[in-house]
């Protein structure tokens, strides 16, 4: 199974400045059909998950583009260009390359110092 | 828009069954894979099962594999997830999610809360 692993799994950030969170994976995510299954979920509190990133780099709909991915092969990143307090809340990578398992990571918690 | 509303949660005793739907609304649901992924109390998210979209193909978690079943009617827009030999551990709000083709999960349900009693 591939195990996918965050860091910081807490992060407390000033209101207006960035944010970046880490997701490695225990394996390469480059899918047999070339395409790399790699996605970020925001869960606000109360909340559902809500995709804001999927293969990578590619932002949903209506997602602010304050909202960044990037990576390749087994290392990953979301970035948050300036955190607003809707910001709040714990992120989720997950990885649909490899299956099954589907696999999350164990979420990191973003807060505002 | 898009809609996934589960339902069938509650609390049961332990070795008891219960049986969760996921009603799909405002898209195609029989050209869609479909998963069930659960979140217990302050924890993380947990992939549970998935179904292709016409239902010949399922996967599931090692921790629920020979215990829960899922299944889909294509033709009421419906998934469902047969668990039985339920366990403290299965404990969780269980959400069912979209997964279109070519992009991986996306939509998610409210979720439904599984209350297993020792």
């Amino acid at each position: 199974d591939v195990v996918m692993t965050q860091s910081p799994l807490s992060l407390p950030v000033t209101l207006g400045q960035p944010a970046s969170i880490s997701c490695r994976s225990s394996q390469s995510l480059v899918s047999s059909d070339g395409d790399t299954y790699l996605n970020w979920f925001q869960q606000r509190p109360g909340q559902s998950p809500r995709r804001l990133i999927y293969k990578v780099s590619n932002r949903e709909s209506g997602v602010p583009d304050r909202f960044s991915g990037s990576g390749s092969g087994t290392d990953f990143t979301l970035k948050i260009s300036r955190v607003e307090a809707e910001d709040v809340g714990v992120y989720y990578c997950m990885q649909g390359s490899l299956w099954p398992p589907w696999t999350f990571g164990q979420g990191t918690k973003v807060e505002i110092k | 828009e898009v809609q996934l509303v589960e339902s069938g949660g509650g609390l049961v005793q332990a070795g008891g069954s219960l049986r969760l739907s996921c009603a799909a609304s405002g898209f195609t649901f029989s050209s869609h894979w479909m998963h069930w992924v659960r979140q217990g109390p302050g924890k993380g998210l947990v992939w549970v099962s998935h179904i292709n979209s016409d239902g010949s193909s399922t996967s599931y978690a090692d921790s629920v594999k020979g215990r829960f079943t899922i299944s889909r009617d294509n033709a009421k827009n419906t998934l469902y997830l047969q668990m039985n030999s339920l366990r403290a551990e299965d404990t969780a709000l269980y959400f069912c999610a979209r997964d279109p083709p070519g992009s991986g999960i996306d939509q998610w349900g409210q979720g439904t809360l599984v209350t297993v009693s020792s």
